[in-house]
């Protein structure tokens, strides 16, 4: 079974700090892509980035970048320069292209808090 | 600007009333997704569809009820709302297997 794992259900930041959010997954698979989406509170889930597992390098946009270790199915994702906006949910999230297995899957979700 | 869109963002009605949550789509997407996400904000899949007139049950099981007549169009219906339905519900639809999805606004649906 594919699984999506991320251990830290709560972290907080300081504004213009440095954040990394860990996420592991489960796969047998070889091509899968991975995805980081933000909640605000109240408000739509929204694509943060994405990552495609046959590419080595690591996927960036703007403040977030991401940390892809294919070897030890690890995918953190980084923000440099914290902003209030940035105070959400974080989920992580996997899948494959194959049949209904090509359905997301989610972790659980890390609630970041960024502080004035 | 959203293309994916969700009526009503709030609703709040008595145990054992049928009702439909809309959910539509401009972006000519044949996938489309019902998540149902709990207090914790843990997301549970409950209908997918990959098509018109293609609708499978997801990996949470829910009494509600789905239906795909249109490729735009993606409802989902509870014939007889009970309190533990209480939840919010996404929407969301992507162009391929492996795309990101794009997800609507939500419903919060509170059964009394």
């Amino acid at each position: 079974a594919q699984t999506v794992t991320q251990s830290q259900p709560e972290m907080s930041v300081q504004e213009a700090e440095t954040v990394t959010l860990s996420c592991t997954y489960d796969t047998s698979e070889n091509n899968y892509y991975l995805f980081w989406y933000k909640q605000p509170p109240s408000r739509q889930m929204i694509l943060v980035i994405r990552q495609e597992a046959y590419k080595q390098q690591n996927a960036t946009e703007n403040r977030f970048s991401v940390n892809f270790q294919k070897a030890a199915k690890s995918f953190s994702l980084k923000i440099s320069d914290s902003q209030l906006g940035d105070t959400a949910m974080y989920f992580c999230a996997f899948t494959t292209n194959r049949g209904s297995q090509g359905n997301l899957i989610f972790g659980k979700g890390t609630k970041l808090s960024v502080k004035p | 600007e959203a293309d994916i869109y969700q009526t009503p963002r709030y609703l709040v009605i008595g145990t054992g009333k049928k009702i439909t949550l809309e959910c539509s789509q401009t972006m000519g997407h044949d996938k489309m997704y019902w998540y149902q996400q709990d207090p914790g904000m843990e997301l549970h899949l409950i209908h997918y569809s990959y098509g018109v007139n293609s609708t499978e049950k997801g990996d949470l099981s829910s009494e509600s009820t789905v239906s795909r007549i249109r490729t735009e169009h993606f409802p989902l219906t509870l014939e007889s709302a009970r309190p533990s339905h209480t939840s919010q519900y996404l929407c969301a639809s992507s162009e391929n297997l492996g795309s990101s999805y794009t997800f609507g606004s939500g419903t919060r649906l509170t059964v009394v």
